[in-house]
């Protein structure tokens, strides 16, 4: 039982860098999500998917590209790395009912990624 | 729309005290609630849920809480902390609603005393 899989864990990149955290469920969950989480900002969205071939921006999408082309898989792509972008980024995923409510099911999380841009 | 506040950034407790970790909620339409646990340089790890049954939930190492809706708040609490819960704490809340966005607060530090 892998649960959601992340990788790296560690990551050191140059500004201007690009790179993709790659996420993985076993679980046939609908919706995935990836989040960073930031010293006293607890964990804030950065974009969602309901499905695959759906995705949609969450709190704070900005220089963060992601896809969903199968279930499995939910990557999140740093398209040219700042220094603000230093951070633990976690991904998660939950069962949906009715093709979209995730109400009441229980959330499975990564182990997290930490992420320093130099 | 949404939201989580937890009341506390940092709850301090000696090793067998009762432990208090304060969250409000607001949802428009009927909510989930769960609290999470992180351990330093760990992922997240859940203690319990609420989904519309019983308002006491009972969870993992002792801890549990209270849904109570004319308050809008949904408690943590355990009875004599432990070091081993010298952790940060997230109460989430998600909703039935076409939103399917988890909501997280904002975390509350708990540090245990010896």
């Amino acid at each position: 039982n892998a649960g959601v899989t992340q990788t790296p864990k560690f990551q050191v990149l140059k500004t201007g860098q690009s790179m993709t955290l790659q996420c993985a469920q076993d679980m046939n969950h609908e919706y995935m999500s990836w989040y960073r989480q930031d010293p006293g900002m607890g964990l804030r969205l950065i974009h969602y998917s309901v499905g695959a071939g759906i995705t949609d921006q969450g709190e704070v999408p900005n220089g963060y590209n992601v896809s969903r082309s199968t279930t499995e898989d939910f990557p999140l792509r740093l398209l040219s790395a700042a220094p603000s972008q230093t951070s633990v980024y976690f991904c998660a995923s939950s069962y949906s009912t009715f093709g979209v409510s995730i109400s009441g099911n229980t959330i499975y999380f990564g182990e997290g990624s930490w992420l320093t841009v130099v | 729309a949404q939201s989580v506040t937890q009341l506390d950034s940092h709850v301090s407790v000696s090793e067998g005290t009762p432990v208090l970790l304060r969250c409000n909620y607001s949802s428009s339409y009927s909510p989930s609630l769960f609290w999470y646990v992180q351990h330093p340089n760990k992922g997240l790890q859940l203690l319990l849920k609420y989904t519309s049954a019983a308002t006491l939930v009972k969870g993992i190492n002792g801890f549990e809480a209270e849904f109570k809706k004319s308050e809008t708040s949904f408690h943590l609490t355990k009875p004599s902390a432990h070091m081993s819960d010298a952790a940060e704490y997230f109460c989430v809340v998600t909703s039935y609603s076409s939103a399917s966005k988890i909501i997280f607060g904002s975390g509350t530090r708990l540090s245990i005393r010896p």
